[in-house]
């Protein structure tokens, strides 16, 4: 079945410097990879996705990259701000079948 | 737009007790999920309903856990007899159709300490 690997695990960096997180997946049908954000208690919500037809995309600080060759996909973050600290969940699906979660990049913006 | 409710928000049992938890979609939202997420894991898909139906409920304990979603709509996750380990939050969610069609939208959450 599909296996989603997700790194770094922690991630921390200086406010307004970049981000960067990974994830690889195994399953070369998979054609749907979101990144869910999800704050200290709070519960995960969608910052951007990307189909497999389509290489990046793109929303103000946002970026999502896709290399179906290598089977993997990135999330960049530019400008980082104390309010993007969270942690991130990378997803990949294919159909109908279940959203296979990565284990979590906890992004620590430093002031 | 409401979004996906969920109670009770907080629980706190003793081992091989019961407990049940209740999620109630967005309306028209044709697929529901449970999600089990232990404090600093992923969640982990406990079962996805289309409309009535199971599509998925393979990392189920069907020993102990059981879900069902009534007409389509509302749905409850019972847990019977609850273990230490099921210390967690649960989060339900729902979607329009399919999970590569769109976002999942999340409920807030329950969570449960078994002591």
């Amino acid at each position: 079945g599909e296996n989603v690997e997700q790194h770094p695990s922690t991630l921390s960096v200086q406010e307004g410097d970049s981000a960067v997180i990974k994830c690889t997946y195994s399953d070369s049908a998979s054609n749907y990879f979101p990144w869910y954000k999800q704050e200290l208690g709070k519960r995960p919500q969608l910052i951007i996705d990307i189909r497999s037809n389509v290489g990046e995309k793109k929303d103000q600080r946002i970026a999502v990259t896709l290399n179906k060759t290598a089977k993997h996909f990135s999330l960049h973050i530019t400008e980082t701000q104390p309010e993007d600290s969270a942690v991130y969940f990378c997803a990949a699906s294919k159909g109908n079948y279940q959203l296979i979660w990565g284990a979590g990049t906890k992004l620590i913006i430093k002031p | 737009e409401a979004g996906v409710a969920q109670s009770p928000r907080y629980k706190i049992i003793e081992k091989r007790q019961s407990v049940a938890f209740w999620c109630n979609p967005i309306s028209g939202h044709a697929t529901l999920y449970w999600y089990q997420q232990i404090l600093g894991q992923g969640p982990k898909l406990l079962i996805q309903f289309q409309n009535n139906g199971v599509v998925d409920d393979s990392q189920l304990p069907k020993d102990r856990f059981s879900a069902e979603r009534l007409k389509g709509v509302d749905s409850t996750l019972k847990i019977q007899p609850a273990k230490l380990e099921d210390s967690a939050v649960y989060l339900c969610a729902s979607s329009l159709i399919a999970p590569n069609t769109g976002e999942l939208f999340f409920g807030e959450g329950s969570r449960l300490t078994v002591l």
